[in-house]
C-alpha cells in the first residue's frame, strides 16, 4: 500500500464507450501524474498536474482527457479509444519532485 | 535509442544468489530512481539517488555520475524478490519528469 489508490483496477470498454479512471491520494502531495505502460515498452508519461494546474501534456491524443479538481484527486476521461490504447495506466503522486508514490494501476482493454 | 538502458533485460537466479542489475543513461541527471514492479502491476519506489550509495535491507544501489551508470544489487536473493526492476532518471535543469528504462525482469527460483 503506497497511499495512492486507483479505480477501477480492470476495465474493458468498446471503442464507442466513454469511461473514466480515478486516482486518489491523501499524502499531502502537490503533484500528480498519469503514466501509460504498454507491453515491452518503457513507462510513458502522459500528464503532470502541479497544485491542480496541468504542467505537462506529453503529446497525448485528445481522446484522453485529464481532470484534476483538487490536489488529492486525478481523473482520466476516456472516449472513442482504439485497441492500441489497451495498456496499464498508472497514477503517481509526489511532493515537490521527491520520491514518486505509484498507485496499483488500471488494466485497460479496448475491444 | 532509449536515453536510459538497462541490462540484462531478463535474469534468472537461484535463491541465495547475489544479483546485479545495471542502468546506463545518456543525459545529465539530477537524480536516479530504482523502482520495483510486481506482477499485479503496482510500482514501489526502492531508492532515489543523486550520488554515492544507499542500502536498505538486502538491497544496495550505487551511482557513478561521471560514468553515467548505476547498479542495483540484491544480496541473498529470495523468490519474493521476483519482479521487474525499473531504472528512471530525472534530467538536470528539467522538470521533475522521469525518463524510464524498459526494466529488468528478475525470477528467483527456490
Amino acid at each position: 500500500e503506497t497511499g495512492v489508490t486507483q479505480t477501477p483496477r480492470h476495465l474493458v470498454m468498446g471503442m464507442t464507450n466513454k469511461k473514466s479512471l480515478k486516482c486518489e491520494q491523501h499524502l499531502g502531495h502537490n503533484a500528480m501524474y498519469w503514466y501509460k505502460q504498454s507491453a515491452k515498452k518503457p513507462l510513458e508519461l502522459m500528464f503532470v498536474y502541479n497544485f491542480k494546474e496541468q504542467t505537462e501534456n506529453n503529446s497525448v491524443p485528445s481522446r484522453f482527457s485529464p481532470e484534476c479538481p483538487n490536489s488529492s484527486h486525478l481523473f482520466l476521461h476516456l472516449h472513442t479509444l482504439q485497441p492500441e490504447d489497451s495498456a496499464l495506466y498508472l497514477c503517481a503522486s509526489t511532493f515537490s519532485g521527491y520520491e514518486q508514490f505509484f498507485g496499483p494501476g488500471t488494466r485497460l482493454t479496448v475491444l | 535509442k532509449n536515453e536510459v538502458e538497462q541490462s540484462p533485460q531478463n535474469l534468472t537466479a537461484q535463491e541465495g544468489e547475489f544479483i546485479t542489475i545495471n542502468c546506463s543513461y545518456s543525459v545529465g541527471i539530477s537524480a536516479l530512481h530504482w523502482l520495483q514492479q510486481h506482477p499485479g502491476g503496482g510500482i514501489v519506489s526502492l531508492f532515489m539517488l543523486s550520488s554515492g550509495k544507499k542500502k536498505h535491507g538486502r538491497l544496495i544501489a550505487t551511482i557513478n555520475i561521471q560514468e553515467k551508470h548505476s547498479s542495483l544489487h540484491i544480496t541473498a536473493s529470495h523468490p519474493r524478490d521476483s519482479a521487474v526492476y525499473i531504472c528512471a532518471v530525472v534530467r538536470i535543469m528539467g522538470t521533475d519528469k522521469l525518463i524510464f528504462g524498459t526494466g529488468t525482469r528478475l525470477q528467483v527460483f527456490p
